[in-house]
């Protein structure tokens, strides 16, 4: 079946300008998750969503960093006013339920220059 | 709060050779513990997880890991290489009332020679 998909694949963007990454699911995962990939350094968290419940934003590096998800389905990450320190590879993940032990299936990322 | 620390960056090995990835965790509370590997732009894949069962965790293309607990340890290894093995491989933890979200470590580029 379709894997995570995260679009778009690349994104260069002006310092000061709002972008929008986006993350469809795989099918049927009740939660989804944003981590950070920054140039040599290990993925960073960001923000959970499980259900109906409401989010996990305890990752999220400032108020210029938001997210959304329509009940099951789509994500969107929004950073407003970029600034260069955002730049990286932006992951976003999904596994069946929300548990610990739970494998969570990795999109392909959105790499995310801010010049 | 829990931590994932990943000794060597980057290693290297011949093809057919052992690979000892190294992995050490830090947590106040029973961890659970996974190994991803990151293809050339792809996606993170499991490569296997440790779950509090048994401490020898068989993994997919022949990798595997042992939870060592009183060495805060769960390292990677596979007993011979292979070049499509190259890749970087992430180190990760969770732990119960930490919310489901995985602590990574830095990763370690694994590069395989002839």
């Amino acid at each position: 079946g379709a894997g995570v998909s995260q679009s778009p694949s690349n994104k260069v963007t002006e310092k000061g300008k709002d972008v929008e990454l986006r993350c469809d699911p795989i099918s049927g995962h009740t939660a989804l998750y944003w981590y950070r990939q920054r140039l040599g350094q290990g993925l960073e968290f960001l923000i959970y969503f499980q259900g109906n419940s409401a989010p996990d934003k305890s990752g999220l590096p400032s108020d210029r960093f938001s997210a959304e998800r329509t009940g099951e389905s789509v994500s969107t990450l929004t950073i407003q006013r970029t600034q260069q320190e955002d730049s990286a590879v932006y992951l976003c993940a999904s596994s069946p339920q929300w548990g610990n032990t739970d494998t969570q299936y990795f999109g392909p990322g959105t790499r995310l220059t801010v010049l | 709060a829990q931590s994932v620390t990943q000794l060597g960056s980057h290693v290297s090995v011949s093809e057919g050779a052992l690979v000892l990835l190294r992995c050490n965790y830090s947590s106040s509370v029973p961890p659970y513990l996974f190994w991803y590997v990151q293809y050339p732009n792809q996606g993170l894949q499991l490569l296997l997880k440790y779950t509090s069962a048994a401490t020898l965790v068989k993994g997919i293309n022949g990798f595997e890991a042992e939870f060592k607990k009183s060495e805060t340890s769960f390292h990677l290894t596979k007993p011979s290489a292979h070049m499509s093995d190259a890749a970087e491989y992430f180190c990760a933890v969770s732990v119960t009332g930490g919310g489901n979200k995985l602590t990574f470590g830095t990763g370690t580029q694994l590069k395989v020679e002839l």
